[in-house]
């Protein structure tokens, strides 16, 4: 069936270095795409989206990659923050509905 | 613009009760969802409401039900809870729908005993 999933459930990143995080989607139908933040004991903060008629849109700090070729899509922030640690989600459009992906846990080592 | 508010932040039941959580949009969005995110696991799509009718339906039983109310406030309902009910659930509001982007709520956590 739809599914998105993500290729790692937990990155460790050294504060100040940039972080990737991955997601694979198996819909290529799919035509719109989000990332999502979670701090703990809160709900998913919108970070970023990017149409399928795109491969790359950047936000401050943060810039998303979508490779529709092998239905990949990345989540890329800059210069990692204490503050960037948290649970991300990618989602995918798919008719109409959004399948959400499992969720990637960045841990910031200082 | 004030955000997705939710009540309560907390509840704790026991088994075989019913609940109902509450979701009030960002004013302006007419389409509510509702997730249930369990530890480990992602956020696993309820169903949606728009202009008071529901649209779109996940996985779930039958206990697990809501509607939404003209001015688009929404309300979702657990009856005979299970101890695999306890989760945090997640409202979100959007402007037209689920290919919109969607703003959460910060979620209730429910606990059954």
């Amino acid at each position: 069936g739809e599914s998105v999933g993500l290729h790692l459930p937990t990155l460790s990143v050294q504060e100040g270095d940039n972080s990737i995080i991955n997601c694979a989607y198996s819909n290529s139908a799919s035509d719109y795409f989000i990332w999502y933040k979670q701090e703990s004991g809160k709900g998913p903060q919108f970070i970023i989206d990017i149409r399928s008629n795109m491969d790359k849109r950047q936000g401050q700090r943060v810039t998303v990659l979508l490779n529709k070729t092998v239905k990949h899509l990345s989540l890329q922030i800059a210069a990692t923050q204490p503050g960037d640690s948290a649970v991300y989600f990618c989602a995918e459009n798919s008719n109409y509905q959004l399948i959400w992906g499992a969720g990637t846990k960045l841990i910031i080592k200082p | 613009k004030a955000g997705v508010t939710q009540t309560p932040r907390y509840l704790i039941k026991t088994r075989g009760q019913q609940v109902t959580l509450s979701c009030s949009p960002i004013s302006g969005h007419r389409s509510v969802s509702w997730y249930q995110q369990t530890p480990g696991q992602g956020l696993q799509f309820l169903f949606e409401y728009f202009s008071e009718t529901q649209r779109n339906k996940g996985n779930f039983p039958g206990r697990f039900s809501g509607r939404q109310f003209s001015n688009s406030r929404s309300e979702m309902n657990v009856s005979t809870l299970e101890l695999g009910d306890s989760a945090l659930y997640l409202c979100a509001s959007s402007r037209v729908g689920q290919g919109d982007t969607q703003y959460f709520g910060p979620g209730t956590r429910l606990t059954v005993l």
